[in-house]
Formats: structure tokens, C-alpha cells, sequence
């Protein structure tokens, strides 16, 4: 199985400030992607973003962007002009293409943003 | 967007008897769709791949048979909890991707609490 590591369980930002959420993974496979799911009070998993690992070019969602580090296999999630409805679980997710399409989550961080 | 659709919401069952948990693609064909197991402030674990006609797969320590999965119609997989134990409450999701799509839409959860 392929692992994704969250390395910051927890984390705060002021309203309106940029806050960075990392995420690493291993695995061999070349093609695959990544995913940043977010998880509210609620509990229903919402997709933030999406990055395909053959892409070079950072994936941007709005206020959300990634940093794609594929020789470090790295996956970090940027959120700007933080809103208190970001507060939340985020996950980062990788998904290889064979076989199976399983999708591996990571541990979590959870975000407070701050009024 | 996709819409992925589980019932019940949540369920309160007595030591010893089975739950069904059903988990509906309401707008598009999944071949194949995913159990995820939830503690509290924990991950996702994915707990088998439901592939429609076919056995499902279950990852390392999961019991098939303690946990029964049925994926009869590209539309609907069920996750049955046989003979339901204290220790098997928790949070439980399902999740499918469209075929030909590498996004993972999720349902909303059902939390089973048994006595």
C-alpha cells in the first residue's frame, strides 16, 4: 500500500491570512494523483483540488493552490484570504491508476481558522 | 457535481444482530466504489474496493466475513455488519468514482453505534 503522510495534526490562521498544509507520499508508481479533501463539522468529505502527477503545473482552485514537489513527493496545500468556513479536517489523498484505483488517505490536519 | 447517496444517516443496533448500510451512485455508473471506516479524529481506512459483479476486495485485516459487501448494480454497493459487536461502532463511508473519471465522490456517512 502506498502511504501519505500528514505531519501537522493540528494547525491555526487568522481570518483573512494564508496558511500552508503539507503533505508527503511514497510510492514507485509514475502516474497517479493527488487530492486535498476537506471534512467539516458535518463530516461529508468535500474535494478541494486535484493534481495529476504527469502535470508539471500547479493545480489552482481559487483561494486554493498546491505545490507539487514530484522528485521530493511532496503535495502542499496553500489556502489564502483564510475564511471560517475553511475551518475543517483536510486530507490529503493519492490515488494510483492500477491496478485498482485505490485511493490512501492521509492522517489529517485539522485547521482552525480564527476569527 | 456527482452525487453519491448513503442510508441510513445513522443506526443503533443491539449486540449481535446485522446492519446494512447501502451507498448509491444517484447520478452516474461506478464500477467500482470504496468502504472507508472513520474513528474519531482519525483518518479514513479503507476497508475493501466493491467491484460490481465480482468479489470485492478487503484489505489487510479487515474479516470478509464480519463485513459482507455486495455491489449488484453499477449504481448500488451495501456493506453489511453481521452479528454487530460493541467494538464494531464507528463511522463508516462509502465513496464511488464515475467510470472513466479519477474523482472519488463521497456519501454523507452512517454512524453505527451498537449496544
Amino acid at each position: 500500500a502506498q502511504t501519505v503522510t500528514q505531519s501537522q495534526p493540528e494547525m491555526s490562521v487568522q481570518e483573512a491570512e494564508t496558511v500552508t498544509l503539507s503533505c508527503t507520499y511514497d510510492t514507485s508508481e509514475n502516474n497517479y494523483y493527488l487530492f486535498w479533501y476537506k471534512q467539516p463539522p458535518s463530516r461529508q468529505m468535500i474535494l478541494v483540488i486535484r493534481q495529476e502527477a504527469y502535470k508539471q503545473q500547479n493545480a489552482t482552485e481559487n483561494r486554493f493552490s498546491v505545490n507539487f514537489q514530484k522528485a521530493a513527493k511532496s503535495f502542499s496545500l496553500k489556502i489564502s484570504d483564510s475564511q471560517l468556513g475553511d475551518t475543517a479536517m483536510y486530507f490529503c489523498a493519492f490515488m494510483n491508476l492500477n491496478p485498482g484505483n485505490q485511493f490512501y488517505f492521509g492522517t489529517g490536519t485539522s485547521l482552525t481558522v480564527i476569527p | 457535481g456527482a452525487v453519491v447517496s448513503q442510508h441510513p444517516s445513522w443506526v443503533i443496533c443491539k449486540s449481535g444482530t446485522s446492519v446494512k448500510i447501502e451507498c448509491r451512485s444517484l447520478d452516474f455508473q461506478a464500477t467500482t466504489m470504496f468502504w472507508y471506516r472513520q474513528f474519531p479524529k482519525q483518518s479514513l481506512m479503507l476497508m475493501a474496493t466493491s467491484n460490481e459483479g465480482s468479489k470485492a476486495t478487503y484489505e489487510q485485516g479487515v474479516e470478509k466475513d464480519k463485513f459482507l459487501i455486495n455491489h449488484a448494480s453499477l449504481t448500488l454497493s451495501t456493506l453489511t455488519v453481521t452479528s454487530a459487536h460493541p467494538e464494531d461502532s464507528s463511522f463508516y463511508i462509502c465513496s464511488a468514482r464515475p467510470d472513466n473519471n479519477e474523482k472519488l465522490f463521497f456519501g454523507s456517512g452512517t454512524q453505527l453505534s451498537v449496544l
